[in-house]
């Protein structure tokens, strides 16, 4: 069973570009969320995904936005690359309810520098 | 809104030492759940232990056991006997609004 994979593991950027960083969930489940990760810092909260829509948001700039396709996959879109961008950028998947009761899964990330 | 402070940034400890990781938090939810994550270098994030608002026995699994204080809103990590694998960086998060609040972690660095 696999768990959740994460695509691409590292990708360097320059600033202005845009980048497309995937997601597949554990088998079963249907939600996504993704967190962005500071060097030095705790993961924040970006957005979450279910049923192909957002369902909650963090305290992100529209230029973060995000897809979930109907085999549950997900994409995170970040637009007009700024510097402080670079970081680790970590997907968890769960069922719908399951994020407060901790059942969350986390993937390995994409390492995203802006240079 | 959410917090998690964990106010040690980094502890270096010998193998087979017993080490404590703090946190405390703040929320106004009544229920909610509490944990602790490992992440190695790797960068995934290891689920280690859960404990909801509701109960505050305290446990002991393995060489983990934790310290859940709703009264100080402190939720303290222990791991016993130490080993090299154990260093990692460890959060502490708190469940709320489908979402995880984490502190900024504590880098623990365990030496032969």
């Amino acid at each position: 069973d696999a768990g959740v994979t994460q695509s691409p593991t590292h990708l360097i950027k320059t600033r202005g570009q845009q980048v497309t960083l995937r997601c597949s969930p554990k088998s079963g489940h249907d939600t996504v969320s993704w967190y962005q990760q500071a060097l030095g810092q705790g993961p924040q909260f970006i957005f979450q995904y279910y049923e192909e829509e957002e369902r909650q948001r963090g305290n992100f700039p529209d230029r973060f936005s995000g897809h979930q396709f109907p085999n549950y996959s997900s994409e995170l879109n970040v637009n007009a690359l700024l510097l402080g961008d670079s970081a680790l950028y970590l997907c968890a998947s769960s069922l719908v309810g399951g994020v407060d009761t901790g059942e969350l899964f986390f993937g390995e990330g994409s390492r995203l520098t802006v240079l | 809104a959410q917090k998690v402070t964990q106010a040690q940034t980094e502890i270096s400890v010998v193998e087979k030492e017993d080490v404590t990781l703090d946190c405390v938090y703040e929320t106004r939810d009544t229920t909610y759940y509490l944990f602790w994550y490992k992440q190695p270098p790797s960068g995934e994030l290891v689920f280690l232990i859960r404990r909801n608002s509701f109960d505050e026995q305290n446990e002991i699994s393995g060489r983990y056991s934790w310290n859940f204080q709703k009264s100080t809103s402190s939720f303290n990590f222990t791991i016993t006997a130490s080993q090299v694998v154990d260093s990692a960086v460890y959060f502490c998060a708190l469940s709320g609004y489908s979402t995880l609040t984490f502190g900024k972690g504590t880098m623990l660095l365990v030496s032969p």
